[in-house]
């Protein structure tokens, strides 16, 4: 079966400090997704990726990086952490083609003090 | 362009009565549309997607979604309804040509009472 894991599943961080958020699949899909989810909104696409080695901004893109080093493993990465950013992320991939299911992780929880 | 609403954020039923969550879009072609279902404490799973053809696509878990391109709406439907069917629903769609980056609507909380 398809699987996305995150770690870690959730983290408190410091105003200003740098948090690295880790996906992994097994699925052998190209595309990989970061989203975040905050309470009363849907998803919204931060960085995404087609292939290793290269990433692209999506809807929010602004206070995050990314980086995809392989294949499997797409990390989401905020370099000076801030208050707006605590929020619920989840990573997700999908196959190269089009209209097709994307597999959602379960989620980390970020907290931001 | 592209963006999705879900006017009901709340959605209260007893069960067996039958459920309808509303969605629209705004996208100037032909869209692909989805369903998402988010059970309390776990991730988002798939539902079920029109890509083109019949306007009823069917789904997992009993669930069924009618496309109407008159009123640009993506209804998600199931009778009846059951108590585990209590979750978070998301409707998204993706563009053509944007691979599979979705745009979600916030979601509508679905309760289903015994």
């Amino acid at each position: 079966e398809a699987a996305v894991t995150q770690s870690p599943r959730s983290k408190v961080a410091v105003t200003g400090g740098k948090v690295t958020l880790s996906c992994h699949q097994t699925n052998n899909h190209d595309y990989m997704y970061w989203y975040r989810q905050d309470t009363g909104h849907g998803l919204r696409l931060i960085h995404y990726s087609y292939v290793a080695d290269s990433t692209e901004k999506g809807d929010i893109p602004d206070g995050y990086k990314a980086s995809r080093p392989s294949q499997e493993n797409f990390s989401l990465i905020l370099e000076l952490a801030s208050l707006s950013q605590t929020a619920v992320y989840f990573c997700a991939s999908s196959d190269a083609a089009a209209n097709t299911e994307v597999f959602f992780g379960k989620g980390t929880r970020l907290t931001v003090v | 362009a592209q963006s999705v609403d879900q006017p009901d954020a709340h959605v209260t039923l007893y069960e067996g009565a039958s459920l309808e969550l509303r969605c629209s879009y705004s996208y100037s072609a032909a869209p692909y549309l989805f369903w998402y279902v988010q059970y309390p404490g776990q991730s988002l799973q798939f539902l079920l997607k029109y890509i083109t053809g019949d306007a009823v696509v069917k789904g997992t878990k009993g669930f069924e979604a009618e496309f109407r391109k008159s009123n640009s709406s993506f209804n998600l439907k199931k009778s009846p309804a059951h108590w585990s069917d209590s979750a978070k629903y998301f409707c998204a769609l993706e563009g053509q040509g944007t691979g599979s980056k979705l745009s979600f609507g916030k979601g509508a909380k679905l309760t289903v009472s015994p």
